[in-house]
């Protein structure tokens, strides 16, 4: 089973949609949580943390569930420039493990 | 404000060629690692360091070999390059404690 595993997508939608997806990890020691953006072709940044209490920048929704072993991310009024893909990450002590990530378009 | 620089950004490789992936970072982090991310697919943890003169396997170590001399440097060795090491390769760093890691450009490689 691979350590954290994510819905590929594409999630192709219109400017203003909500788009929302999940991810679930293996290591119920995981320690923190984070969402990174990639766009094509280029590295990774990171979008957010995500907190035990869930957490928002803007419009951006982070959840998380340890009981179930997973995280998701939603977003709000979504515009073009959202359209990448997005990396779960889970920090289990000195590393970093990556989802395969979830493409999303955002059409005009 | 370099943060982690890769070089180089491109490189075509022969088969049983070998080469030096470089990396720098300019923050002082502890931690610094190396992915594989191949088309379509997420990260892959190459090697690892958690400080200057360590460092460790990840995921998918066979071919490869680091070193960690520096605080700064950890450069990634690849020998007998073969075509299963097409790829982009990034390198990151984080701080002890740290939450977000910072990224290099990448190095696209391609073996033929």
């Amino acid at each position: 089973r691979k350590e954290v595993e994510q819905d590929p997508g594409p999630f192709n939608v219109p400017e203003g949609a909500t788009v929302a997806f999940n991810c679930t990890y293996s290591n119920s020691a995981s320690q923190s949580f984070f969402w990174y953006r990639q766009d094509c072709r280029k590295e990774p940044k990171l979008l957010m943390s995500v907190y035990s209490s869930g957490n928002e920048d803007g419009r951006f929704t982070a959840q998380l569930n340890r009981a179930s072993q997973y995280i998701s991310l939603l977003i709000r009024d979504s515009k073009l420039s959202d359209s990448a893909t997005y990396l779960c990450v889970v920090n289990e002590g000195y590393k970093l493990s990556f989802g395969a990530g979830t493409t999303v378009t955002v059409r005009a | 404000n370099a943060g982690v620089t890769q070089t180089p950004k491109f490189r075509i490789l022969k088969i049983g060629q070998s080469m030096t992936l470089q990396c720098t970072q300019d923050m002082n982090h502890n931690y610094m690692y190396w992915y594989r991310q191949d088309p379509g697919m997420g990260l892959k943890l190459i090697y690892y360091s958690v400080g200057a003169g360590i460092t460790d396997k990840g995921e998918v170590p066979n071919g490869y070999n680091v070193s960690r001399s520096t605080t700064e440097d950890f450069p990634l060795r690849l020998e007998l390059a073969a075509p299963s090491q097409t790829s982009v390769y990034f390198c990151a760093s984080r701080s002890l404690g740290g939450t977000e890691a910072f990224f290099g450009q990448g190095t696209r490689l391609t073996v033929v």
